[in-house]
């Protein structure tokens, strides 16, 4: 267990469908991330948060949207995917007050687009 | 940007020591981590790195040299359940959050 929790753990939708990822993080870090992991390629940074304000957005299409209600909670809500955006889809949190400040990634969301 | 190389698989020999190679190509550089994944779950963090030098935790050791673009990650005395995928990531100097990884070397430890 890292302190990062997300739900689902897999997911399956339509390319019409829409649906929200969830990430909770129990380690009152300030930072959170979306990365999307996709076989043989790197993770991927779509999307920073600090202190409940995007700083950093990948050129993420805006099929994917996510919201930060507070520092411990980040969305990803997904409309009208492509069956190329099936991957895993991680969610990280860290500290950003210097030093290491390491990322502590959950464990999830397998996503099928059909 | 950030260029990252490691290589794709390795296979080495439960006892014996593996060092998996990481060489960066960055615009900005303010520090590079070493990740370990096993297959279907969340990278865990293994080390960080912004000096150059070797940084020791028990078994695993991680090298920077800034100058070169390089880093190693050191395992000794390989066991069975260190079978997995190692990243290597980079962050940005730019935002202090920002972290590129590479593809992973997918470590396979046999008997």
């Amino acid at each position: 267990e890292t302190g990062v929790t997300q739900t689902p753990r897999h997911l399956v939708m339509g390319m019409t469908n829409k649906k929200s990822l969830k990430c909770e993080q129990h380690l009152g870090h300030n930072a959170m991330y979306w990365y999307k992991q996709s076989a043989k390629k790197p993770l991927e940074l779509m999307f920073v948060y600090n202190f409940k304000e995007q700083t950093e957005n990948n050129s993420v299409p805006s099929r994917f949207s996510p919201e930060c209600p507070n520092s411990s909670h980040l969305f990803l809500h997904l409309h009208t995917l492509q069956p190329e955006d099936s991957a895993l889809y991680l969610c990280a949190s860290s500290r950003t007050s210097g030093g290491s400040n390491e990322q502590f990634f959950g464990p999830g969301t397998r996503l099928t687009v059909l | 940007g950030q260029n990252i190389d490691q290589p794709t698989e390795m296979t080495a020999t439960e006892g014996a020591i593996v060092q998996i190679n990481c060489t960066y190509q960055t615009s900005g550089f303010n520090g590079l981590f070493w990740y370990q994944q096993h297959a279907g779950e969340a990278p865990t963090f293994l080390s960080y790195n912004v000096l150059d030098g070797l940084e020791e935790k028990g078994r695993f050791s991680s090298f920077l040299s800034r100058s070169k673009g390089y880093s190693y990650l050191l395992l000794k005395e390989l066991q069975m359940k260190d079978s997995a995928s190692y990243l290597c990531a980079v962050r940005d100097t730019g935002t202090a959050s920002k972290l590129t990884f590479g593809t992973g070397t997918r470590l396979q430890v046999t008997l």
